[in-house]
């Protein structure tokens, strides 16, 4: 199976701050990495996929870089609303394995 | 509006069995494959099972194989997992997960509130 690996785990950062979170898949993907936002007692949502294409409705703050191997999340002007955690996950192949998640706090 | 709403979760014994079902609502639900995604509260997200639009592909996590089986209801807009031999780590919320294409897994795109499964003696 492949192994998704994400840093860091959690993060502190204050509104306007630019925030980036690393996932790593353990072979290349190509691009077949999707992004998930998560916010407490609610589903994930589904915000990138083709680890660059933003979902309809999104808010074009967060963007979506990589491919291969190293993809990276990144929100250009954190906003209060973006407190959650965030996975990726692959699905290059089977099973289609999340990252552990990166919890994002607001300072 | 798109929805997805699972029901069947509970208390079960160890050994127990459960069958959880989801009814789909707001789009074709014949146009998409369909996942069952699980996550013990405070944890992450485990992928479980893939069902494709006509039922025609299925898969699972290995740590379920044998004890899981996906079955899908087109006519009725209905997705089922049928749990059997539970073990206790398998308590967890079980989201229902809409696939964007018709053979996943790609991009899980709809998401349900999640059926929690508890099995405990």
């Amino acid at each position: 199976d492949i192994q998704m690996t994400q840093s860091p785990p959690s993060l502190s950062a204050s509104v306007g701050d630019r925030v980036t979170i690393t996932c790593q898949a353990s072979q290349n993907i190509r691009n077949y990495l999707n992004w998930y936002q998560q916010k407490p007692g609610k589903a994930p949502k589904l915000l990138i996929n083709d680890a660059s294409n933003l979902e309809t409705g999104v808010p074009s703050r967060f963007t979506g870089s990589g491919s291969g191997t190293h993809f990276t999340l990144t929100i250009t002007s954190l906003q209060s609303e973006d407190a959650a955690t965030y996975y990726c996950q692959h699905y290059y192949d089977l099973p289609p394995t999340f990252g552990p998640g990166t919890k994002v706090e607001i300072k | 509006e798109i929805q997805l709403v699972e029901s069947g979760g509970g208390l079960v014994q160890p050994g127990g069995s459960l069958r959880l079902s989801c009814v789909a609502s707001g789009f074709k639900f014949n146009d998409h494959g369909m996942h069952w995604v699980r996550q013990v509260p405070g944890k992450g997200l485990e992928w479980v099972s893939v069902i494709s639009w006509n039922s025609g592909s299925k898969h699972y996590v290995a740590s379920v194989r044998g004890r899981f089986t996906i079955s899908r209801d087109n006519a009725r807009n209905s997705l089922y997992l049928e749990m059997n031999s539970l073990r206790t780590e398998d308590t967890a919320l079980y989201y229902c997960v809409r696939d964007s294409l018709t053979v996943g897994p790609n991009a899980m795109d709809v998401w349900g509130q999640g059926t929690t499964v508890t099995v405990s003696s």
